[in-house]
């Protein structure tokens, strides 16, 4: 168990509509990254919230968009869903940012299905 | 453009015996290294890394070499054991990407290990 829980583990949905995934960070991190993983692809890096503030960004369109909440949980919210957005979000958290361990913790993933 | 490739879908691997999984990357800036595992149903676990500075990194049973003048990387795992079936990424941070945990995957190589 890495500490990090994502909600819901599976959803299945229609296109053109919106859906938003939940991240609760382990106890203490302060980063939350958000990574798409499609069919037989790696893991694409979205975003990265740092205590509330977004701090890089990555191949994410522009029809998602995400947020850290106060409480450091975080929301990756997916809009006019497309057949192709069907993927594997991860969430993942790390202690601080700028102390680079290399070691990020991810949760178990929540599957997108858009049919 | 794949910045971090593994070429190799799948290994198979006799128990006891080495197994060696390889990524290639392009990106020369990359300035640090890491092998997640993941198995099905689970979030990606932190394996090992290391640091463009060094050309080696050990922990237990897995070792990772970096060939910076080969952009080439490899992970040895002595001996292998069922229980490292699982599919293993290799990542790199990018420094310029606006944050060290923004790290980019390979597609992954799936071990097996057969007793």
């Amino acid at each position: 168990d890495s500490g990090v829980t994502q909600t819901p583990k599976h959803l299945i949905t229609a296109t053109g509509q919106r859906v938003t995934l939940r991240c609760s960070p382990r106890s203490g991190d302060l980063s939350v990254y958000w990574y798409q993983q499609s069919l037989d692809q790696g893991l694409q890096f979205l975003i990265q919230y740092y205590n509330g503030e977004e701090r890089a960004k990555g191949n994410i369109l522009e029809r998602f968009s995400a947020q850290q909440f106060p409480d450091l949980h975080s929301e990756l919210n997916l809009s006019s869903l497309e057949l192709g957005d069907s993927a594997l979000y991860f969430c993942a958290s790390s202690a601080e940012d700028g102390l680079f361990t290399g070691e990020l913790f991810f949760g178990e993933g929540s599957r997108l299905t858009v049919l | 453009d794949q910045q971090v490739k593994q070429n190799s879908p799948s290994l198979s691997v006799q128990e006891g015996r080495i197994s060696i999984l390889n990524c290639d990357y392009t990106n020369s800036m990359f300035d640090y290294f890491l092998w997640y595992k993941k198995y099905p149903a689970e979030g990606p676990t932190f394996l090992i890394s290391i640091s463009s500075i060094k050309d080696k990194n050990e922990d237990g049973r897995f070792t990772v070499f970096l060939n910076k003048s080969a952009k080439h990387l490899s992970l040895h795992i002595v001996p292998s054991q069922p229980g490292d079936s699982a599919v293993y990424f290799c990542a790199a941070s990018d420094p310029h990407g606006g944050s060290q945990g923004n790290l980019i995957f390979g597609k992954g190589t799936k071990l097996s290990v057969k007793p």
